[in-house]
């Protein structure tokens, strides 16, 4: 089992440029998640997928639109991306958000950077 | 709004040594309270859960403890090793939230570093 898988590892893109963000996860959860980590701001929610077919806006939504293409992938897309989206993107599978069976199992993440 | 406070923010220790790390909540209700380890480069794997009900709870050389009353929680680590050096993360869960973000509240976590 390879869990949860994203690509590409790094990015840089200039101001303006669009790209998309997948990730695939192997252990049949129904819920699926994107995350940045920035220094000092911790893991923030940026979109959230409690079931192939349905998408939910996180804490932090601007600038990013989401897919779940099914079950398995998930994907975060960056129509123009923007300096301030220079960041860690972490994609996440597991339980849902509240509640006891709530463990998440992260991807390795991708590193952003926006000139 | 629920916030979850890590200290220290940094903290550097001798390989064997004990420390422990703090996380202080104002998420009500409450649900659970996870433990993440985050590796630098990697992304954060549980270490640990504690629900309402329980005090301490042991994976290993980590122990994790839980005050509902007072809503804090603390990690300690024994006899630290060099591959304990990583971010450690404490996220809050609430009851059901009706699917809303507000459900899973993280602290910024405490960097860790282990010095031979």
């Amino acid at each position: 089992n390879a869990g949860v898988t994203q690509t590409p590892k790094f990015q840089v893109l200039k101001t303006g440029q669009s790209m998309t963000l997948q990730c695939a996860q192997d252990m049949n959860h129904n819920s699926m998640y994107w995350y940045r980590q920035d220094p000092g701001m911790g893991l923030r929610l940026i979109y959230y997928s409690a079931s192939e077919g349905t998408t939910d806006k996180g804490e932090v939504p601007n600038g990013y639109n989401v897919s779940r293409l099914n079950k398995r992938e998930f994907s975060l897309r960056l129509e123009s991306a923007a300096p301030s989206q220079t960041s860690v993107y972490f994609c996440a599978s597991g339980g849902p958000l509240a509640g006891v069976d709530n463990e998440q199992f992260f991807g390795p993440g991708t590193r952003l950077t926006v000139l | 709004k629920n916030q979850v406070e890590q200290s220290p923010q940094s903290l550097i220790i001798l390989e064997g040594k004990n420390c422990t790390l703090q996380c202080n909540y104002t998420v009500s209700p409450f649900s659970n309270l996870r433990w993440y380890k985050q590796d630098t480069g990697r992304g954060p794997v549980s270490l640990t859960i504690m629900t309402f009900s329980e005090n301490t709870k042991s994976n290993g050389r980590y122990t994790a403890t839980l005050d509902a009353d007072t809503k804090q929680s603390s990690l300690h680590i024994t006899a630290s090793q060099l591959s304990d050096s990583a971010s450690y993360i404490c996220v809050v869960s609430a009851p059901y939230s009706g699917g809303g973000a507000d459900g899973l509240t993280f602290g910024k976590g405490t960097h860790l570093i282990i010095q031979p």
